[in-house]
């Protein structure tokens, strides 16, 4: 399987509920990082998180680290409409010769107003 | 807006065209990366350049030939592409801090469709 593969591969949820979204890696990590893409168009970063952090926060997202689980979760409060995209984690081994984001295929949120 | 800017945004070629598709970023960065997202497939790492100079080069079929004349601009030149290149090309920057990852800014990506 891929390094970062999220799951669930999708999920609707109903405005002003949380979603969460795991992801699990093989390798040894830098940091691991979440970002956001809508409908065909570029991907946004949401939140990096280092190797040695275990909980990371940002307004409504939560995102956790278990490193000896290599495994990370990304938590949405309080869902809206908008919020309605792909997310996918990314891994990286921080070599210095660049940043080689390696992602999952993604978890598609649907939040139905 | 992240900074990054792609062109074209969308762009449909024959099997025998040459085309090019161009990356600037505004950000000061020093690493920009060319990746390639596929339906129903991960996007894909191509190519690493680093202070302009290339550091990887992911098992990229020669018909996609990479350049970076400075550390703002970043092209990918297509020749003689087949159907299954058809994918939304991505470009990215970032800043190299040793030792250390940081997160990668994207463009909006280039929309390729090869007929």
């Amino acid at each position: 399987s891929q390094q970062g593969e999220e799951d669930p591969q999708a999920l609707s949820i109903q405005e002003g509920e949380n979603a969460t979204m795991n992801c699990s890696y093989k390798t040894s990590i830098n940091n691991l990082q979440w970002y956001r893409q809508n409908s065909g168009r570029g991907l946004v970063h949401l939140i990096l998180i280092r190797s040695n952090e275990r909980e990371k926060h940002s307004g409504r997202l939560r995102v956790t680290l278990d490193t000896s689980k290599k495994s990370s979760s990304l938590l949405i409060t309080a869902s809206r409409a908008a919020d309605t995209a792909s997310y996918f984690c990314a891994t990286d081994e921080g070599e210095t010769s660049g940043s080689r984001l390696t992602f999952g295929e993604g978890t598609q949120l649907t939040v139905n107003p | 807006e992240t900074g990054v800017t792609q062109t074209p945004r969308h762009l449909v070629m024959g099997m025998t065209n040459k085309k090019s598709l161009k990356c600037e970023q505004h950000l000061g960065h020093n690493a920009m990366y060319w990746y390639k997202q596929s339906a129903k497939k991960p996007l894909e790492l191509m190519f690493v350049y680093n202070f302009k100079e290339q550091t990887e080069n992911n098992s990229v079929p020669s018909r996609f030939s990479p350049e970076c004349p400075n550390s703002s601009h970043l092209f990918l030149h297509l020749h003689t592409l087949q159907p299954e290149d058809s994918a939304l090309y991505l470009c990215a920057s970032s800043q190299l801090l040793r030792g250390r990852g940081t997160e990668a800014f994207f463009g909006q990506g280039t929309r390729l469709t090869v007929v």
